[in-house]
Order: structure tokens, then sequence, then C-alpha cells
């Protein structure tokens, strides 16, 4: 049974540039919800997705913005890279349930 | 506004002693619990989780405790093994969705053989 899966592991992009990530949850799942993580800091979430429609919003500018596929799969966009974007960006999935189950995460770094 | 707060960064516990690990909130809507342990280079993966009904809850070397009017919930794991060794994070729900967790900062436990 895969889990949860993200793509790319690491990317490196420019300030002013616009990257687009992507996860496919676990098998099962139909809830996909996406979190960044600072270094020394814990998950901070974004936003999430459901039934393709983003159900519940972070504290996070417009500049991050997702999509939900009908096979759950699902991406995070973020338009004009700002340095303080670098993180690990976390990918988690879930079925009617609070636990949610990550994935290894996306490593952003803008120089 | 840190709602949900790990004030130990760090802790070291020998092998087979008892590992303690401490959590703190400040939002009296938080009903749902969880803590996450994170390897380097892995996502965080669920360890254990408790309602607000409840006030322990156990699962094999892992038992979680909750003090809801002190705000405050605590990861027991007995014994301690060098496997443990990682970020522990406790995260909250305010129960209103099956939506956002607020994780705190997260405390860095070294098990040592």
């Amino acid at each position: 049974d895969a889990g949860v899966t993200q793509s790319p592991t690491h990317l490196i992009k420019t300030r002013g540039q616009q990257v687009t990530l992507r996860c496919s949850p676990k098998s099962g799942h139909d809830t996909v919800s996406w979190y960044q993580q600072a270094l020394g800091q814990g998950p901070q979430f974004i936003f999430q997705y459901y039934e393709e429609e983003e159900r519940q919003r972070g504290n996070f500018p417009d500049r991050f913005s997702g999509h939900q596929f009908p096979n759950y799969s699902s991406e995070l966009n973020v338009n004009a890279l700002l340095l303080g974007d670098s993180a690990l960006y976390l990918c988690a999935s879930s079925f009617f349930s609070y636990e949610q189950y990550f994935g290894p995460g996306t490593r952003l770094t803008v120089t | 506004d840190q709602q949900v707060k790990q004030n130990s960064p760090s802790l070291s516990v020998q092998e087979g002693r008892i590992s303690i690990l401490n959590c703190d909130y400040t939002n009296s809507m938080f009903d749902y619990f969880l803590w996450y342990k994170k390897y380097p280079a892995e996502g965080p993966t669920f360890l254990i989780s408790i309602s607000s009904i409840k006030d322990k809850n156990e699962d094999g070397r892992f038992t979680v405790f909750l003090n809801k009017s002190a705000k405050h919930l605590s990861l027991h794991i007995v014994p301690s093994q060098p496997g443990d060794s990682a970020v522990y994070f406790c995260a909250a729900n305010d129960g209103t969705s099956y939506g956002k967790l607020t994780f705190g900062q997260g405390t860095i436990l070294t098990v040592h053989p």
C-alpha cells in the first residue's frame, strides 16, 4: 500500500519565480492538506482540499494556491517566490479522520 | 501567536528508561490532540492521539496523558529504545472539521544505548 508521495524531492528556484509541488495521497484517502515547515519549527498549515475545493486555509498570502484533481492528487503553487519561502513543504492525506498521514516532503530553496 | 508550545527543545534519556515529552496549549477550542515522530529526510509519522473526553490513551510503549484544566499533555515512552531517537511534535485540532492541525515546535529526543 503506497503511502503519501510527493514530487520533486528537492527544488531550487530564484526569487520572483513560480513553483508547483505535487502530492498523491495514501490509497483510500480523499482529503489533502499542505504544510510549510521552516527550519527548527513545527509544520504550519497552508490549506486543505476536499472534493476538489479549498475547504480550509491557514494564514498564508494569496501567492500560495492549490488544486485537487478528481483522483484526489493535489498541487501546491507558489507565485513570486521570496527568500522566506525556503522551507520543507509537506503534504498530508486523510479520510474522515483527525489523523493525517504525511509524505516525505519537498525541500524548496529560494536563492 | 504560538497556540501549541513544546518548551523543551531537546531531551536525552538512557535506553530502557522512561521518556516524557511535554506540550502546552492555549486555545481552549482544541479538543483532539496528536503526537507525531519525525526522522531526518522523512515526513512526520503519526504515533498516538487522544480526544478531550479522555485523560489517557495507551498504545504499546506509548501513553498520552491529557490535563484539560492545565491545558497540558504529555507523551510517555516506556521503555525507551535507541530507535525512538527523533523529533517529536504535538499537534492539536479544534474539532470543527477534520482540518487544520496546529503543531508545536518539536522536541528532539535522544535515547542513548
